[in-house]
């Protein structure tokens, strides 16, 4: 069985501030690690993914995961958070023989001037 | 590359009316397609998968029903609403793991009143 969570329902953090949203999973096999974006009322965006290869991913509009296998974990990074990255961000997490892609509870992110 | 069309963009409709949201897909062949639904702006739920026409998978008992007469078609039913029917309803294809996981539709917000 394969499952993520992401254990913050919010994350608020000040414009120009590093920030970080946590992600866990847990899968059998290799992992495919997916963070994705909502914005009001629009579907859900493609910001970055972990397939094989470097641990550090980057993706679009400036962020960033890390795979961290030992931890099982995929956390979402930015080095200087903007206004409008304020969002509604989900990992997902799907195992190489598995057909579905799971999608986490999502955290509200809220960037504050 | 693959582009998830859906309609309409909002919906109301009384309760005990019947529903029929569509989605197609561009760019692909044979699909694996899906539905979600997502409550009050936060997590997804999978509601219905589909691999191939008229193969459709149920995730979740429910008051709606879904259909695949062409490849390339998605459609999600129901006979009479129910309140609690309401949200946002997420239409999504799934590419190739190399690629980007899934991609979205717009989304449809459907009000029962």
């Amino acid at each position: 069985a394969q499952s993520v969570a992401q254990p913050e329902d919010q994350v608020n953090v000040a414009e120009g501030n590093p920030l970080t949203v946590k992600c866990t999973y847990s899968v059998s096999g290799n992992p495919y690690l997916f963070w994705y974006v909502q914005y009001p009322n629009r579907g859900l965006q493609f910001l970055l993914k972990y397939i094989t290869g470097d641990n550090l991913v980057k993706g679009s509009y400036g962020f960033e995961a890390e795979f961290n296998k030992s931890q099982t974990s995929f956390h979402l990074k930015k080095p200087s958070a903007l206004v409008s990255d304020s969002a509604l961000y989900f990992c997902a997490v799907l195992s190489s023989s598995a057909s579905k892609i799971i999608f986490g509870s999502g955290t509200r992110l809220s960037i504050r001037p | 590359s693959q582009t998830i069309h859906q309609w309409p963009a909002t919906l109301v409709q009384p309760v005990g009316s019947p529903l029929s949201l569509e989605c197609t897909v561009e760019g692909t062949s044979n699909p694996n397609l899906y539905w979600y639904r997502q409550a009050a702006g936060r997590g997804l739920q999978l509601l219905f998968y589909s691999v191939g026409i008229g193969q459709i998978s149920s995730e979740v008992p429910q008051n709606l029903s879904a259909s695949r007469p062409q490849d390339r078609q998605f459609i999600l039913s129901s006979k009479k609403l129910l309140l609690s029917d309401s949200g946002f309803y997420l239409c999504a294809t799934r590419g190739d793991p190399g690629t980007r996981g899934y991609t979205f539709g717009s989304g449809t917000r459907l009000t029962v009143v």
